[in-house]
């Protein structure tokens, strides 16, 4: 059975920290994989991510896919308390998307 | 363009009553998408839809949920009849599928809040 997994589920950390998180699949016929930042809203779109080893950047935000290990990380450097949100990972197979339950980031000011 | 468009926004309704949610895509994109998402289950897909016609419904949770697709420009989900548990928030997305199935990024709507007495 297809499954993503994002870790940890939930982080608080002070304004200036940098976080990881965490993106782990088990899919067949990968695609891409994708993240997105959600608030009290609908998710939008963060990053897409189909090759290995390749860092896509926007600002403070950062992520890479490992292909071979079957995992991806979003990095974010300098947090501010407007990146509080839940980050979600999601997985192309094909036509179909598989989303992780997602990570809760809180910053503290 | 305006995005994907859901309404409504906002529906409460009585357990046993139907529910009507709607979805306008965002014009040229082929493939269209519902999800529920609960604090208790996460983001779910519900059915998925390609050039209007349905593709993958695994994710409806019983026949009490219908969708249809009727041209490229409008979607319903439909709930009837409603139940408590039906509640939570539901998402349409939509994406442009090129040929050989590589999917583009899904552009989500605002969402409707259902709340089911």
């Amino acid at each position: 059975e297809d499954k993503v997994v994002q870790s940890p589920l939930s982080l608080v950390v002070h304004e200036g920290d940098t976080v990881t998180l965490n993106c782990s699949y088990e899919v067949t016929n990968f695609r891409s994989l994708l993240w997105y930042k959600q608030e009290k809203k609908a998710p939008t779109f963060l990053f897409m991510l189909t090759s290995s080893g390749i860092e896509k950047k926007s600002g403070r935000l950062s992520s890479i896919l490992d292909k071979k290990e079957l995992f991806s990380i979003l990095n974010i450097t300098a947090t501010q308390t407007g990146d509080s949100a839940v980050y979600l990972c999601a997985v192309v197979t094909g036509n179909q998307f598989y989303f992780g339950t997602g990570t809760s980031l809180t910053v503290i000011p | 363009d305006a995005g994907v468009i859901q309404s409504p926004r906002h529906e409460v309704t009585e357990m046993g009553q139907e529910v009507t949610l709607r979805c306008k895509p965002i014009s040229g994109h082929n493939s269209l998408f519902w999800y529920r998402q609960t604090m208790m289950r996460g983001l779910e897909l519900l059915i998925y839809f390609n050039n209007n016609v349905p593709i993958d419904d695994s994710g409806m949770p019983e026949d009490r949920f219908s969708a249809k697709m009727p041209n490229a420009s409008f979607s319903t989900l439909k709930i009837q009849p409603s139940e408590p548990r039906d509640s939570a928030v539901y998402f349409c997305a939509s994406s442009l599928i090129a040929t050989g199935g590589i999917a583009d990024t899904q552009y989500f709507g605002p969402g409707t809040r259902l709340t089911v007495l």
